[in-house]
C-alpha cells in the first residue's frame, strides 16, 4: 500500500525562490529518502536521512524529518530551472526490504 | 549517468508480441529491481532479486517474467501485453536488497502495447 504521501501535487515558483515540498506516511519507518526524476528518466537519489535524524543538508538541499508527526519536508534553496522535474519520497519500514514511493511533486522553475 | 543502463529506450508492441527489457547494473551491486511507473500512480515495485535470487513477486501478471541470469543483469520477458500495461519500466540496483539504503535508477524502458 501507499506509504509516502507528497503535497504539494504540483508546485511553480520563480528562479532563485526557495521550494518547500511535503511528505507524509503512515507508519514507522527507518528511513525516507529523496529522489528527483526529470521528464520520462529514471530517478536521482538525492538525499537519506535515518529516524534518528531530524535534519540533513546538501548542497542547496535541506531536509527534515519530524518522526511524530510522521512527515518530512524538502526545502531547495535558490531555485534553478534545472531543478524543474518530479519529486519523490520514499520510505522504508522496519521488517521489510523495499523502498514504497509516493505520487510525487512536479516543480515547475521559471527563468 | 548512473551506472545502470537500460535497452531499448523505447518499444512498441503488439498485444501478441514477444520482446524482452534488459537491465544493466556496473555498480558491483547485488540487488535489482523492476519498477513500472504509469501516469498518476506511485512507482510500482514488481520483483526484486537479491544474490541472483527472486525475494519479491508483487502480484505481477505472469504476462511478465523476470530473469536474473548473474547479479549485474536483469531481463523482463513480456508476452501477451494488454494496452493498460503502457508504462515507463524502470530497473533499480542497491548493494543488498535486505539492507535498504540507496537505490541507483536506469532511465527506463517507454513501452506502448496497441
Amino acid at each position: 500500500s501507499q506509504q509516502g504521501e507528497e503535497d504539494p501535487q504540483a508546485l511553480s515558483i520563480q528562479e532563485g525562490e526557495n521550494a518547500t515540498m511535503n511528505c507524509s506516511y503512515k507508519t514507522s519507518i527507518n528511513n525516507l529518502q529523496w529522489y528527483r526524476q526529470n521528464s520520462g528518466r529514471g530517478l536521482v537519489h538525492l538525499i537519506l536521512i535515518r529516524s534518528n535524524e531530524r535534519e540533513k543538508h546538501s548542497g542547496r538541499l535541506r531536509v527534515t524529518l519530524d518522526t511524530s508527526k510522521k512527515s518530512s519536508s524538502l526545502l531547495i534553496t535558490a531555485s534553478r530551472a534545472a531543478d524543474t522535474a518530479s519529486y519523490f519520497c520514499a520510505t522504508v519500514s522496519p521488517g521489510y526490504s523495499t523502498l514504497t514511493f509516493g505520487k510525487g511533486t512536479m516543480l515547475l522553475v521559471s527563468p | 549517468e548512473t551506472g545502470v543502463t537500460q535497452t531499448p529506450r523505447h518499444l512498441v508492441m503488439g498485444m501478441t508480441n514477444k520482446k524482452s527489457l534488459k537491465c544493466e547494473q556496473h555498480l558491483g551491486h547485488n540487488a535489482m529491481y523492476w519498477y513500472k511507473q504509469s501516469a498518476k500512480k506511485p512507482l510500482e515495485l514488481m520483483f526484486v532479486y537479491n544474490f541472483k535470487e527472486q525475494t519479491e513477486n508483487n502480484s505481477v501478471p505472469s504476462r511478465f517474467s523476470p530473469e536474473c541470469p548473474n547479479s549485474s543483469h536483469l531481463f523482463l520477458h513480456l508476452h501477451t501485453l494488454q494496452p493498460e500495461d503502457s508504462a515507463l519500466y524502470l530497473c533499480a540496483s542497491s548493494q543488498r536488497a535486505d539492507h535498504q539504503e540507496t537505490q541507483y535508477f536506469g532511465p527506463g524502458t517507454r513501452l506502448l502495447v496497441l
